[in-house]
C-alpha cells in the first residue's frame, strides 16, 4: 500500500502560471519534506515542516511557498513557474523521534513541465 | 558545507558484482544512506550505517564505511538486470528530528545482458 502518495505524477502548466502539488501520507509522520531534483542531479531539500513548524532552506526562491493543513497532506506551491522550475518534485517523510536512525520515505514524485 | 561525490556511471555484466563509490566531508555525519531511484520514480531507501559500524551486509547489498577517509561504498552481489537504476549516497549530520539528507549526484548503474 502506497505510504507517500503524490498526485498528479505528471503536470503540466504555464510560464506564470501558478501550480500546486500535492502530497499526502499515511504514516502518521511528524516530519515532511519537499525537494526538487533536476534531471541528472541530486534531490535538493527545498523546506520541510516538523509538525507545523515550517523551515526554509536558505536558498529556496520566494517563487516557493509550502502549507501543511494537517498531518496527512503538505501543498507546495509555486506561485510563477519559470522554465528553470522544470523539475521532479519529490515528497518524503519521516517520524520525527529525536535521536536514532530515521528512514525518510519518499513518494513517486511529480514531473512538473513548463511550457 | 557538507559534500557528497559520487562517480557518475558504472556499467557491469549480469551476474558480476557492482561496487558504487561514494566520498562526503561532513565529518560529524551520524547515518550514511544508500537509496535507488528507477526512471521516473522516486527514492527507495536500500540501506544505511552507523558510522560507528564498518561495514553491514543485507542480502545481495554490502556497504562498507571508512569513516578516516570518509569513504563510503556499496557492493551489489550477482548484479541482475532490475538492478539498473540512479543510486544515490546520502548522509545526515542533523542531531534533530528533522534529518536533513545531503545527496550525492548518484550513480547510474548499467547492467549489461
Amino acid at each position: 500500500d502506497a505510504m507517500v502518495i503524490q498526485n498528479p505524477r505528471y503536470q503540466v502548466t504555464q510560464f506564470g502560471k501558478p501550480v500546486t502539488l500535492s502530497c499526502s501520507q499515511t504514516l502518521n509522520h511528524n516530519v515532511m519534506y519537499w525537494y526538487q531534483q533536476k534531471s541528472s542531479q541530486a534531490p535538493k531539500l527545498l523546506f520541510h515542516y516538523y509538525d507545523k513548524d515550517f523551515n526554509n532552506e536558505a536558498d529556496t526562491p520566494d517563487n516557493f511557498q509550502s502549507r501543511r493543513p494537517n498531518t496527512s497532506f503538505c501543498f507546495l506551491d509555486i506561485r510563477s513557474p519559470g522554465l528553470g522550475d522544470a523539475a521532479m518534485y519529490l515528497c518524503a517523510t519521516n517520524r520525527g523521534d529525536k535521536g536514532g536512525q530515521e528512514t525518510q520515505y519518499f513518494g513517486p514524485g511529480t514531473r512538473l513541465l513548463v511550457l | 558545507g557538507e559534500d557528497v561525490e559520487q562517480s557518475l556511471f558504472l556499467s557491469v555484466r549480469e551476474g558480476d558484482s557492482s561496487v558504487i563509490n561514494c566520498t562526503y566531508t561532513d565529518s560529524s555525519s551520524t547515518y550514511l544512506y544508500w537509496y535507488k531511484q528507477e526512471p521516473g520514480a522516486g527514492l527507495q531507501l536500500l540501506t544505511y550505517i552507523f558510522s560507528n559500524m564498518d561495514m553491514k551486509q543485507d542480502q545481495r547489498l554490502t556497504v562498507l564505511l571508512n569513516k578516516k577517509d570518509k569513504h563510503l561504498s556499496l557492493r551489489i552481489a550477482d548484479t541482475q538486470t532490475g538492478d539498473s537504476a540512479i543510486y544515490f549516497c546520502a548522509e545526515s549530520a542533523s542531531p534533530g528530528s528533522a534529518r536533513q539528507l545531503t545527496f550525492g549526484s548518484g550513480t547510474q548503474l548499467t547492467v549489461l545482458p
